[in-house]
């Protein structure tokens, strides 16, 4: 088993300019996630999702968007990319039984 | 919404030294987790409470959980230069696998 996968590993990108990132597992989960972490700070809900098809808002939603297609992947769009969205973006999924959340090794972006 | 703090935010410890982290929330929950990220790394799960009033241990570690279900501690017994990392809590208030993390807790262990 892969668990949570993540791509790109990294990715520098133009202020205003768009990209997907992608998260994929291989366990079956029904729940997944995606975050962002900056500097010594904790980890931002951006989006969720709690099956195929559906997704909800986070804490900080704005500036991204989000589609679960296949009950594998998440992912997330940027549409017009800002230097404040320079991050570390988490992926991350669990199931409803324990809510144990297996992470992605991460996307580092940064917008100049 | 709901709010998840942690202390102290950096503890710089000697090798040997105990080590606790500490989560409070705003909120009643009706899990939390905790988690290790190592720098560079990735969070990785350690342990979830669900019952007030529990405790875990895992080896150096012990973890508890409130009476109250609103706070919550991790405490590492003689810190070796392995547990050096962060540790989140994450707080979840609904049950609907929608948890808040606390900004961590950064330990570094002086060999």
């Amino acid at each position: 088993n892969a668990g949570v996968t993540q791509t790109p590993k990294f990715r520098v990108l133009k202020t205003g300019q768009s990209m997907t990132l992608l998260c994929a597992q291989d366990m079956n989960h029904e729940y997944m996630y995606w975050y962002r972490q900056d500097p010594g700070m904790g980890l931002r809900l951006i989006h969720y999702s709690v099956g195929e098809g559906t997704t909800a808002k986070g804490e900080v939603p704005d500036g991204y968007n989000v589609s679960r297609l296949k009950k594998q992947n998440f992912l997330l769009g940027l549409e017009s990319a800002a230097p404040s969205q320079t991050s570390v973006y988490f992926c991350a999924s669990t199931t409803p039984l324990n809510y144990e959340q297996y992470f992605g090794p991460g996307t580092r972006l940064t917008v100049t | 919404g709901q709010q998840v703090m942690q202390i102290p935010q950096y503890q710089h410890v000697q090798e040997g030294e105990d080590f606790t982290t500490y989560c409070n929330s705003s909120t009643t929950l009706s899990n939390i987790q905790w988690y290790k990220q190592r720098p560079g790394g990735h969070p990785v799960f350690l342990i979830q409470l669900v019952k007030s009033g529990e405790v875990k241990k895992q080896k150096r570690l012990t973890f508890q959980f409130g009476e109250a279900k609103k706070n919550s501690s991790l405490h590492i017994t003689a810190t070796q230069t392995t547990d050096v990392g962060t540790y989140f809590c994450a707080g979840d208030n609904t049950n609907a696998g929608k948890s808040t993390f606390g900004d961590g807790t950064t330990l570094t262990v002086k060999p």
